[in-house]
């Protein structure tokens, strides 16, 4: 299995504060990176996939970056929207798995 | 627009079968290029995957939970279901259905699967 870890596992940070979330694989993955978005009680929702492709209706704001292990989901203007957990995903083989988590905080 | 819906019991019996169906509405199960899968969520902890009815008919399960697990597509019905076997206080969790779409990025050649649709997630908690 392709392990996926995240860091920091939680961060607290202010409305516009610029906030990059990492996740690395156990293995290369190429660019087959998804990162998805979860508010408390609710279900998960794809930010972006393929490592930095917006999803339809996903503000400018959210971006993503890297490939092989190392990528990186970076929030350019942080709004009170955004504080919510983010989650990597792999897809590049199964089983599909999934990173930690990043709990993000109104600091 | 395609909404997806859990159903099933909210508490099961350990040793005992845990069924949840996924009812599909806005379309169809038997549409070409998607495939439709369970995903899971213990209490306070991360996502797990737990397998997929894949568009070509066939079923990959996660390794760790392979030997228990069933997905089946009933096409009359308009929906997927998840058989989990032998279930323990373990198997405790949020579970949720979810569509898999294999997009094809900009400058790819290939599809690549992302969980495009959600449903809400339904809580199954395994006590006696």
């Amino acid at each position: 299995d392709i392990q996926m870890t995240q860091s920091p596992s939680s961060l607290s940070a202010s409305v516009g504060d610029r906030v990059t979330i990492t996740c690395r694989a156990s293995q290369s993955i190429r660019s087959y990176l998804n990162w998805y978005q979860q508010k408390p009680g609710t279900a998960p929702n794809l930010l972006i996939y393929a490592t930095s492709n917006l999803q339809s209706g996903v503000p400018s704001r959210f971006s993503g970056s890297g490939s092989g292990t190392d990528f990186s989901l970076t929030i350019s203007s942080l709004q009170p929207e955004d504080f919510a957990t983010y989650y990597c995903q792999q897809s590049y083989s199964t089983p599909l798995t999934f990173g930690g988590g990043t709990k993000v905080e109104i600091k | 627009q395609v909404q997806l819906q859990e159903s099933g019991p909210g508490l099961v019996k350990p040793s005992q079968t845990l069924s949840l169906t996924c009812a599909v509405s806005g379309g169809s199960v038997s549409s070409g290029g998607y495939s439709w899968s369970w995903i899971r969520q213990p209490p306070g902890k991360g996502l797990e995957w737990i397998g997929y009815f894949y568009y070509s008919g066939s079923t990959y399960y996660n390794p760790s939970l392979k030997s228990r697990v069933t997905i089946s597509l009933d096409t009359s019905e308009n929906q997927f279901s998840l058989k989990l076997s032998s279930v323990s206080a373990a198997d405790t969790a949020v579970y949720y259905c979810a569509r898999v779409y294999a997009v094809v990025p900009p400058g790819w050649l290939t599809g690549f699967d992302i969980f495009d649709i959600w449903g809400q997630g339904t809580v199954v908690t395994v006590s006696s």
